[in-house]
């Protein structure tokens, strides 16, 4: 059975803090995406990383996939308010329609100002 | 683009009625879309896959007799919950993946439904 562990499962920081949340698993996937939530809505596609080894920078966000592919972190530096959410790591699954993505269980973030 | 919309965003019903809810994709087609349930501070987890014109396939330990998918279009899968009661109260979240000929790794998410049965 494919799944995702993420950890810390929650994080209450300083505005301008950095941090660090992790996606591991014990199984190779040949692809990983970023989600975040926030409450009352669903889930948005921050990245996918394909490439094991891959790096990629979106605004604060780095996201680096595991040269095994079987892990991904996501960094973000000088965290601000608007960052809080739920982040998701997802990755293709087996499911029985072969089709979906399984999910992680998710980091709640918390930034206070 | 690539715009997923669900109506209802919030609907509370009373024990052992049943309530619909649609999934649209606005501006694409999706041959394939997705069900998913997600109990408040747990991540979400697939209940179906809903494919255009044939039957959806469950999950291991979703009802399909309870929770009935129709992909009647390209652009529009439902999901009724039948006879609901109160542990079936969660958010309930659609995705969609476009036809061929697009990235078919790439699943766009509805903004959820919130159920609340009394």
């Amino acid at each position: 059975t494919q799944l995702l562990e993420q950890s810390p499962q929650f994080l209450s920081i300083q505005e301008g803090e950095n941090l660090t949340v992790y996606c591991n698993s014990s199984s190779v996937f040949s692809s990983l995406q970023w989600y975040r939530q926030e409450p009352g809505e669903g889930p948005v596609l921050l990245v996918t990383v394909v490439t094991g080894g891959e790096v990629k920078k979106l605004k604060r966000l780095t996201f680096q996939f595991g040269d095994a592919r079987k892990d991904s972190s996501l960094h973000i530096t000088a965290a601000q308010p608007g960052d809080t959410g739920l982040y998701l790591c997802a990755g293709p699954g087996h499911n029985q329609a072969g089709t979906a993505l399984i999910f992680g269980k998710g980091t709640t973030l918390s930034v206070s100002s | 683009g690539a715009v997923v919309s669900q109506h209802p965003s919030r609907v509370i019903c009373k024990s052992g009625t049943s309530v619909k809810i649609e999934c649209r994709s606005l501006d694409f087609q999706a041959t394939t879309m997705f069900w998913y349930r997600q109990f408040p501070k747990q991540s979400l987890m697939l209940m179906a896959t809903s494919n255009e014109g044939s039957k959806a396939t469950y999950e291991q330990g979703v009802e399909k007799d309870k929770f009935l998918i129709n992909h009647a279009s390209l652009t529009l899968s439902t999901l009724t919950v039948t006879s609901a009661h109160p542990e079936d109260s969660s958010f309930y979240i659609c995705s969609a993946i476009r036809s061929a000929g697009y990235n078919t790794d790439t699943q766009y998410f509805g903004p959820g439904t919130r159920l609340t049965v009394l």
